[in-house]
């Protein structure tokens, strides 16, 4: 099975300040990766995705992540959070010709005014 | 366009009794799948289906059943319950696996076990 590890379980911050949330996986093969992000008793929605090509990637409410192949790694920033980007985040890995993802075990984000 | 609906939201069992949870996604999609939410855990795969007939094991698939009968359906089945599938289940579905690279999740269902 793949391994996804975000590395802080808590991240507060400063209503306006830049974040950045960490996400490394274990894959000697090629992925697709992804975020998500789950509000207060909801599902998870689709943040950005990686299937290939550019390695910046830019997802939906200002947040970009960057596929870093020899660190394993995709980091997902924001330069100026908000409110309302209180949530939990997810990322997730799914290797090329499969058809299960596998997640991380989430990163809270607290935005404090 | 109500996308993924889950049934129960909440539900209380004791230990030993059953229940099913029912997955239903009206966007056609071939691909569909049961996860739990623990604390700390983040989501984990119990079963999943890539089409309509078939399904598969996941990470942890004990004390689990699945059936796909009907292509916008997928059911979770808990045969004898344990206080540890206590736990929030969600279901999500794709329309072509990893390589669309979108899950379309429901809104989960709390499940408490005594």
């Amino acid at each position: 099975a793949q391994s996804v590890t975000q590395l802080d379980s808590q991240v507060p911050v400063f209503e306006e300040a830049p974040v950045e949330l960490r996400c490394n996986y274990s894959s000697s093969v090629s992925v697709y990766l992804f975020w998500y992000v789950q509000y207060p008793n909801q599902g998870l929605q689709l943040l950005l995705k990686y299937l290939s090509g550019s390695t910046l990637v830019k997802g939906i409410n200002g947040f970009e992540a960057e596929f870093n192949k020899s660190q394993t790694s995709f980091h997902l920033r924001k330069p100026s959070v908000h409110i309302s980007d209180t949530a939990e985040y997810f990322c997730a890995v799914s290797l090329y010709n499969f058809n299960k993802f596998y997640f991380g075990s989430g990163t809270k984000l607290n935005v404090k005014p | 366009n109500a996308g993924v609906t889950q049934t129960p939201k909440f539900r209380v069992l004791k230990t030993g009794q059953s229940m099913t949870l029912l997955c239903a996604q009206d966007m056609n999609h071939e691909y569909m799948y049961w996860y739990r939410q623990d604390p700390g855990m983040g989501l984990r795969l119990i079963h999943y289906s890539v089409g309509e007939g078939t399904t598969a094991k996941g990470e942890v698939p004990d004390g689990y059943n699945v059936s796909r009968l009907k292509k916008q359906n997928f059911l979770l089945g808990l045969e004898s319950a344990a206080p540890s599938q206590t736990s929030v289940y969600f279901c999500a579905s794709s329309y072509g696996g990893a390589s669309t690279g979108e899950l379309f999740f429901g809104e989960g269902s709390r499940l408490t076990v005594l």
